[in-house]
């Protein structure tokens, strides 16, 4: 069974630094694109970045190029999101998610965890 | 970046309606273009991919259609479970997800 369990989701001030985890297990870790996405309260879906099998390949959207970081390690099975500079406006929830490399869709998703961003 | 865009941003059906949700992209993405239904606290469940291919384990009256910049979820007989937020997802270009359809009662 394919299973996402985030961690790390805290209260932080703004300009603050956060790391966020995302466990896998059930697949095989290393040969799939891995997603953030997150999810303002009452707020819909923002993709945040991904990152390639192999750790070759990231992307980043524009609202957190330059502060946030995404990365892998694959001999754990744990994708990574680290944010730096952090604002009220990231508050969230932070979904990890999968991507089958069909069509770019993600097919399974984390739990979430919450990121507040507050003084 | 391309553009989604969803209408309307919400609606009121009654069980067994026909339910169709529209999404534009603001440019082609041929049809690199999936859907997700979200309940409130739960995470995103991926419906529809690749513009109208179903996803296992999802009935059968949700149903996917269009390509270029223009797409449609059609849901043939809304059952209670069906109340929901949708969202469509472009994936020709990086990732951007549309703003979300709430269906109601």
């Amino acid at each position: 069974e394919v299973q996402l369990v985030e961690s790390g989701g805290d209260l932080v001030q703004p300009g603050g630094s956060l790391r966020l985890s995302c466990a896998a297990s059930g697949f095989t870790f290393d040969t799939y694109w891995m997603h953030w996405v997150r999810q303002a309260p009452g707020k819909g879906l923002v993709w945040v970045a991904d990152m390639s099998g192999d750790g070759i390949i990231i992307r980043y959207a524009d609202s957190v190029k330059g502060r946030f970081t995404i990365s892998r390690d694959n001999a754990k099975n744990t994708l990574y999101l680290q944010m730096n500079s952090l604002r009220a406006e990231d508050t969230a929830v932070y979904y990890c998610a999968r991507d089958p490399q069909r069509a770019g869709e993600v097919d399974y998703w984390g739990q979430g965890t919450l990121v507040t961003v507050s003084s | 970046d391309i553009q989604m865009t969803q209408s309307p941003s919400s609606l009121s059906a009654s069980v067994g309606d026909r339910v169709t949700i529209s999404c534009r992209a603001s440019e082609s993405i041929s049809t690199f273009l999936n859907w997700y239904q979200q309940k409130p606290g739960k995470a995103p469940k991926l419906l529809i991919y690749a513009a109208s291919s179903l996803q296992s384990g999802v009935p059968s009256r949700f149903s996917g259609s269009g390509s270029g910049t223009h797409f449609t979820l059609t849901i043939s007989s809304l059952q209670s479970e069906d109340f929901a937020t949708y969202y469509c997802q472009q994936s020709y270009s990086s990732r951007t997800f549309g703003g979300g359809t709430k269906v109601e009662i």
